[in-house]
C-alpha cells in the first residue's frame, strides 16, 4: 500500500520561480492538508481540502495556492519563490467520518530556495 | 484554540519505562488529546488519542488527568527506535479540520 506520496523528494530553486509540490493518497481521503516543518519547529499547516473543489486556508497560507481537482491529488503550488519558504513540506491525510480519524502523512520533500 | 505545553527535551534509557507529560490547562470539554510522532526525517505518525478515559493501544498508553488539565504519554519499554519528537496536539470541534502542532518533545533513548 502506497499511502500517501510525495514528490519530489529534494528541491532547489531561485528566487523567483515556481514550482508544484505534487501529493497523492491512495486510501481515498476525502480529507488532505499541506503542512511545512521549519528546522527546530513543529509543523504549521498551510492549506487543506476536504474534499474535490474545496479548499481552505490554514495558519501560513500567504505565497502557496492549492487546488483539488479530484480526490486523489492535492498539489501545493509556490508562484514565485522566497527564501523564507526554505522548509521541509509535508502532505497529510485522512477520513472525515470522525473527529478523530488519524492523520496520514508522507515522507515529505525538502526545499531551499536560494 | 486551546494551547498544549509540552517539555523541549527528555531523556531515557532502553527498556525503560517513559512518561512524556503534556499540560493543556486551557482544554475544552469536547477537545480530543491527540500524540503523534515524528522519527527522523520521517513524517509524523499516529500513537494514540483519547478524551477521558486513559487509553492503551499497542506503541502506548495515554493516561489523563482527572480535571483533563495534563496527560501523560506513556511508553511501557522504550526502545532505541522510539527516539523521536512526540507531539501533544489537541482537537478542536469547531476549528476540526485543523490539527495545530506545537514543538514536540524531543526523546532520546540512551542504549
Amino acid at each position: 500500500n502506497a499511502g500517501v506520496t510525495q514528490t519530489p523528494k529534494f528541491q532547489v530553486l531561485k528566487t523567483g520561480q515556481s514550482m508544484t509540490l505534487q501529493c497523492a493518497q491512495d486510501m481515498n481521503h476525502e480529507y488532505m492538508s499541506w503542512y511545512r516543518q521549519d528546522p527546530g519547529m513543529g509543523l504549521r499547516l498551510i492549506h487543506y481540502s476536504v474534499g474535490a473543489g474545496i479548499t481552505d486556508q490554514g495558519e501560513v497560507p500567504n505565497g502557496y495556492n492549492v487546488s483539488r481537482s479530484t480526490t486523489e491529488d492535492f498539489p501545493l503550488r509556490l508562484l514565485l519563490a522566497a527564501p523564507s519558504q526554505t522548509s521541509v513540506y509535508f502532505c497529510a491525510s485522512r477520513r472525515t467520518g470522525a473527529i478523530n480519524e488519524k492523520l496520514f502523512f508522507g515522507s515529505g520533500t525538502q526545499l531551499s530556495v536560494l | 484554540d486551546a494551547k498544549t505545553t509540552q517539555p523541549n527535551s527528555m531523556e531515557s534509557n532502553e527498556e525503560e519505562p517513559v512518561h512524556l507529560p503534556c499540560n493543556h490547562s486551557t482544554i475544552s470539554g469536547t477537545d480530543y488529546i491527540h500524540w503523534y510522532r515524528q522519527l527522523p526525517s520521517q513524517g509524523p505518525e499516529y500513537v494514540i488519542h483519547g478524551l477521558t478515559s486513559n487509553v492503551n493501544n499497542r506503541m502506548a498508553s495515554l493516561a489523563i488527568a482527572e480535571d483533563r488539565k495534563s496527560s501523560t504519554l506513556i511508553l511501557h519499554r522504550a526502545t532505541l527506535r522510539d527516539a523521536a519528537v512526540y507531539y501533544c496536539i489537541l482537537r478542536d470541534r469547531k476549528g476540526a479540520q485543523k490539527l495545530v502542532f506545537g514543538q514536540g518533545t524531543r526523546l532520546t533513548i540512551n542504549p
